[in-house]
C-alpha cells in the first residue's frame, strides 16, 4: 500500500518570500503523484500532477513541483507567495488497480501568510 | 457547468438516525469517490465506483453504505449514525480511475451528536 508525508503540518511564510511544501510518498512503482490545495470552507483543487517525462512540473497560480525518485519527494514550490495562497494544502499518490489503495492523501500542510 | 455538487451542507443529527448523502456530476466522468476529512487525517476514501454499476470499498467503508444511481449521481448513506462519523463529506469525480485528476464537490459538513 502507498502512503504520503508531509512532515510540516503549518508553515507561516512571509508575503513575496518564497515557498516550499515537503511531501514524501511510498509506492513500490512509478507513482502518479499529485498537490491539492484546499481554501477555508472548500472543496479541494488539483494544482498540479506528475505521471511521467519531465521532473519539474508547472502548476496553477505560480506554482511548481519537482519528483525526485532518489529521495522519493514531490515537494511544491512557489518563488513569491501571495496572502490568497493562505490554504490546506494535500498531497496525493495514485496508484493503478484500485481498492483502498486508489488514491491516498497526505494529512495536510497548513500554510500562513505574513503581512 | 456546476461540476460535482453535493446536499446537505450542512446537517445534524442524533445517534441513531440515518441519512443519505446526494452527489452529482456534470462531467461525464466514469468514477466517483466519497471521502472522509478529519481534523489532523487529511482526507480517507470512504467508497468509490470506478464506472455506473460497480461499487469498492475504500480505507474507511465501515458503517456506510454506497449507491451509484446512474452515471451522474452517487450517494452515501449512514444506516445509524455514530458520532465517530461527525466529519466533513466530500465527493469527487473523476474521467478514468484514481490515476486521474479528481473533482471535488464542496462539502457537506456533517455533526452526529
Amino acid at each position: 500500500a502507498q502512503s504520503v508525508t508531509q512532515p510540516d503540518i503549518h508553515i507561516t511564510v512571509s508575503e513575496g518570500a518564497s515557498l516550499e511544501l515537503r511531501c514524501n510518498y511510498s509506492y513500490g512503482a512509478t507513482p502518479y503523484l499529485f498537490w491539492y490545495v484546499q481554501s477555508p470552507g472548500q472543496g479541494l483543487q488539483l494544482l498540479l500532477k506528475y505521471f511521467s517525462g519531465d521532473t519539474l512540473v508547472q502548476g496553477i497560480k505560480g506554482f511548481e513541483a519537482e519528483f525526485k525518485r532518489s529521495q522519493s519527494s514531490f515537494n511544491l514550490r512557489k518563488p513569491s507567495v501571495h496572502w490568497s495562497d493562505a490554504a490546506e494544502y494535500f498531497c496525493a499518490v495514485g496508484a493503478w488497480g484500485g481498492g483502498a489503495d486508489g488514491l491516498t492523501f497526505g494529512k495536510g500542510t497548513h500554510l500562513i501568510i505574513q503581512p | 457547468n456546476a461540476g460535482v455538487t453535493q446536499t446537505p451542507k450542512f446537517q445534524v443529527l442524533k445517534t441513531g438516525q440515518s441519512m443519505t448523502l446526494q452527489c452529482a456530476q456534470d462531467m461525464n466522468h466514469n468514477s466517483m469517490y466519497w471521502y472522509r476529512q478529519d481534523p489532523g487525517m487529511g482526507l480517507r476514501l470512504i467508497y468509490y465506483s470506478a464506472s455506473e454499476g460497480t461499487t469498492d470499498k475504500g480505507e474507511v467503508p465501515n458503517g456506510y453504505n454506497v449507491s451509484r444511481l446512474n452515471k451522474r449521481e452517487f450517494s452515501l448513506r449512514l444506516e445509524s449514525a455514530a458520532p465517530s462519523q461527525t466529519s466533513v463529506y466530500f465527493c469527487a469525480s473523476s474521467e478514468e480511475g484514481h490515476t486521474d485528476t479528481q473533482y471535488f464537490g464542496p462539502g457537506t459538513r456533517l455533526t452526529v451528536l
